[in-house]
């Protein structure tokens, strides 16, 4: 099992291009995940994908958008990008329990990839 | 203020300590995640834990959810337990699904020297 896997691993992008970031869920996982990680912070939520639809959002604005497959991979986009948008962006995936108590999976990150916008 | 609070920032250890990393928190949870993240950026989930204790290794992570408090110690410390350690919290029990939002804590950059 590969687990949850990202890539690039690495990107260089300028300032108001757009990018796409791709996310393979690890095996049996449905529901996936994005966070954005600045230098020195703890990753903050964007937002996250079952059954092919955003289903919760954090604080981004909509040049952050998503998108989820029929195999539960799933891609992050930025449009329009800003230096500010340098970071490490995380997918994690996690198995949906399906009812309202029992939310604690445990979570499977990938390794990240590494934007920076010049 | 972050929801959850982690304590101390950066913490440098002795190979062989005993090592404590502390996490408060404001959000009502009803488990705890502790995260490990590697200089290389990927994050490993070390403990998921809603009561009491659990032990992993040299690893152990306890919770007391009344005092919304939960702390992460490392026995016979080893420099390849140098890592940023991450505690992360659901914000709300009521959510239906897996844990997708978690609150994460800025973390805990331990370095252990030999």
């Amino acid at each position: 099992d590969a687990g949850v896997t990202q890539s690039p691993t690495h990107l260089i992008k300028t300032r108001g291009q757009q990018v796409t970031l791709r996310c393979s869920p690890k095996s049996g996982h449905d529901t996936v995940s994005w966070y954005q990680q600045a230098l020195g912070q703890g990753p903050q939520f964007i937002f996250q994908y079952y059954e092919e639809e955003e289903r919760q959002r954090g604080n981004f604005p909509d040049r952050f958008s998503g998108h989820q497959f029929p195999n539960y991979s799933s891609e992050l986009n930025v449009n329009a990008l800003l230096l500010g948008d340098s970071a490490l962006y995380l997918c994690a995936s996690s198995p949906r329990t399906g009812t309202v108590r029992t939310l604690n999976t445990e979570a499977f990150f990938g390794q990240g990839t590494r934007l920076t916008v010049v | 203020k972050n929801e959850v609070e982690q304590s101390p920032q950066n913490l440098t250890a002795q190979e062989g300590e005993f090592i404590t990393i502390n996490c408060s928190y404001s959000v009502g949870i009803s488990a705890l995640h502790w995260l490990q993240q590697h200089p290389g950026g990927g994050i490993v989930s070390l403990f998921m834990l809603s009561s009491g204790k659990k032990k992993h290794g040299r690893l152990i992570a306890t919770i007391n959810i009344q005092e919304k408090h939960s702390s992460l110690h490392i026995t016979a410390s080893h420099p390849r337990d140098s890592a940023v350690y991450i505690c992360a919290a659901p914000p709300n029990i009521y959510y239906g699904g897996s844990q997708g939002n978690l609150i994460f804590g800025k973390g805990t950059k331990l370095s252990v020297k030999p």
